[in-house]
């Protein structure tokens, strides 16, 4: 059983240029979070989605966008990219009403330089 | 502004001793306060999690305690061994949040042979 897989797995971006990222849920998982980590941080809830739409967002600029699929899986795009963006960023799944046990994937490497 | 704290912010504890990391939460309520274990290059992992109607959880050698009127909970690893040195973080989800999970800034456990 796959659990949440995400690609790419490293990336390199120069500032001012956009990012897609991209993340496939857990078998059976219908709702994707996105977590921000800067290095020795924990990480940091950027928005979820659920049923297509964003439901929760956390405090991040609207340069960071998202988007789900049909099929559950999910896009995160950040615009603009500066270089504070540099981080590891986190794709997380769980069930349809659960909200609980959260599968975190290994993570995008994004380096902004 | 940092709702959950979490010390120390690295251990180092010999092989088959017991590994005791805190967290502490300010004037939100939460109701679900999972542990997360992340080794390098990986995403976070769930080890334990606890409900704040319970005042302690144990599955294997890992423990939880729940101090809801201090406000405090804390993992308690024991016979640690080396294969258990990692970064772990404790993580609180807000009431109504549906998915939004606070994590501390995590603390880097070595476990020495």
């Amino acid at each position: 059983d796959a659990g949440v897989t995400q690609s790419p797995t490293h990336l390199i971006k120069t500032r001012g240029q956009q990012v897609t990222l991209r993340c496939s849920p857990k078998s059976g998982h219908d709702t994707v979070s996105w977590y921000q980590q800067a290095l020795g941080q924990g990480p940091q809830f950027i928005f979820q989605y659920y049923e297509e739409e964003e439901r929760q967002r956390g405090n991040f600029p609207d340069r960071f966008s998202g988007h789900q699929f049909p099929n559950y899986s999910s896009e995160l795009n950040v615009n603009a990219l500066l270089l504070g963006d540099s981080a590891l960023y986190l794709c997380a799944s769980t069930p349809t009403g659960a909200n609980y046990g959260y599968t975190f994937g290994s993570g995008t490497r994004l380096t902004v330089v | 502004q940092q709702q959950v704290k979490q010390s120390p912010q690295s251990l180092i504890v010999q092989k088959g001793g017991i590994s005791i990391i805190n967290c502490a939460y300010e004037n939100t309520a939460f109701d679900y306060f999972p542990w997360y274990q992340q080794f390098p290059g990986k995403g976070p992992a769930l080890l334990i999690a606890i409900r704040p109607d319970v005042s302690e959880k144990k599955e294997g050698r890992f423990t939880i305690s729940f101090n809801k009127s201090a406000k405090q909970f804390s993992l308690h690893i024991m016979d640690s061994q080396p294969g258990d040195s990692a970064t772990y973080f404790c993580a609180a989800r807000r009431v109504g949040s549906q998915g939004n999970l606070i994590f501390g800034k995590g603390t880097k456990l070595s476990v020495k042979p």
